[in-house]
């Protein structure tokens, strides 16, 4: 079975800094990971995804991501955060075998200050 | 793209009544849904899978009879919370999964915010 740990609980950061949020996965088969954002009384939001190819994914609103398959790793970043980034991060794994069942971590309360 | 409509939204009522939550793939089919549950400042806990036309699988320590799944169509799931109680509270999100073939993501509902008094 698939776990997903997020090493840290909240992050503040400086408006205009950069920032990296942190996802540590384990799992005995091949999986897709992917970061959602969730806004307060909200459902998810895909932020990207990682399902094959080139290891540095891409995402919505600057946010980009590095899969690292030997520290089984998927640390999402941004370069420069706003106040509107402030919400709820989610990082999860699904594994391609199994009915694509998705687990979450914990969270990473990312809070965004002037 | 893809989406996913959740309904209701938020519903409040009285212990021991029962509250069907929908979920519909507005432009999709679904043979899979997921069904999570979130209490407050903590992370989705997957409750079930929700497979069209067959039963539903439930995840260790979730009660089957009190959490009714119902996947009848390929465009709707139904959750069915019975009896409910006020630890029965939380936000309820499902997720709907296109064409396993297509390598796409599931896309999930707004969730629907349950309050039982």
């Amino acid at each position: 079975a698939q776990s997903v740990t997020q090493l840290d609980s909240q992050v503040p950061v400086f408006e205009e800094a950069p920032v990296e949020l942190r996802c540590n996965y384990s799992s005995s088969v091949s999986v897709y990971l992917f970061w959602y954002v969730q806004y307060p009384n909200q459902g998810l939001q895909l932020l990207l995804k990682y399902l094959s190819g080139s290891t540095l994914v891409k995402g919505i609103n600057g946010f980009e991501a590095e899969f690292n398959k030997s520290q089984t790793s998927f640390h999402l970043r941004k370069p420069s955060v706003h106040i509107s980034d402030t919400a709820e991060y989610f990082c999860a794994v699904s594994e391609k075998t199994g009915g694509f069942k998705t687990i979450f971590g914990a969270g990473t309360r990312l809070f965004v200050k002037a | 793209g893809a989406v996913v409509s959740q309904h209701p939204s938020w519903v409040i009522c009285k212990s021991g009544t029962s509250v069907k939550i929908e979920c519909r793939s507005l432009d999709f089919q679904a043979t899979t849904m997921f069904w999570y549950r979130q209490f407050p400042k903590q992370s989705l806990m997957l409750m079930a899978t929700s497979n069209e036309g067959s039963k539903a699988t439930y995840e260790q320590g979730v009660e089957k009879d009190k959490f009714l799944i119902n996947h009848a169509s390929l465009t709707l799931s139904t959750l069915t919370v019975t009896s409910a109680h006020p630890e029965d509270s939380s936000f309820y999100i499902c997720s709907a999964l296109p064409d396993l073939m297509s390598n796409q993501p599931q896309h999930f509902g707004d969730g629907t915010r349950l309050s039982i008094l």
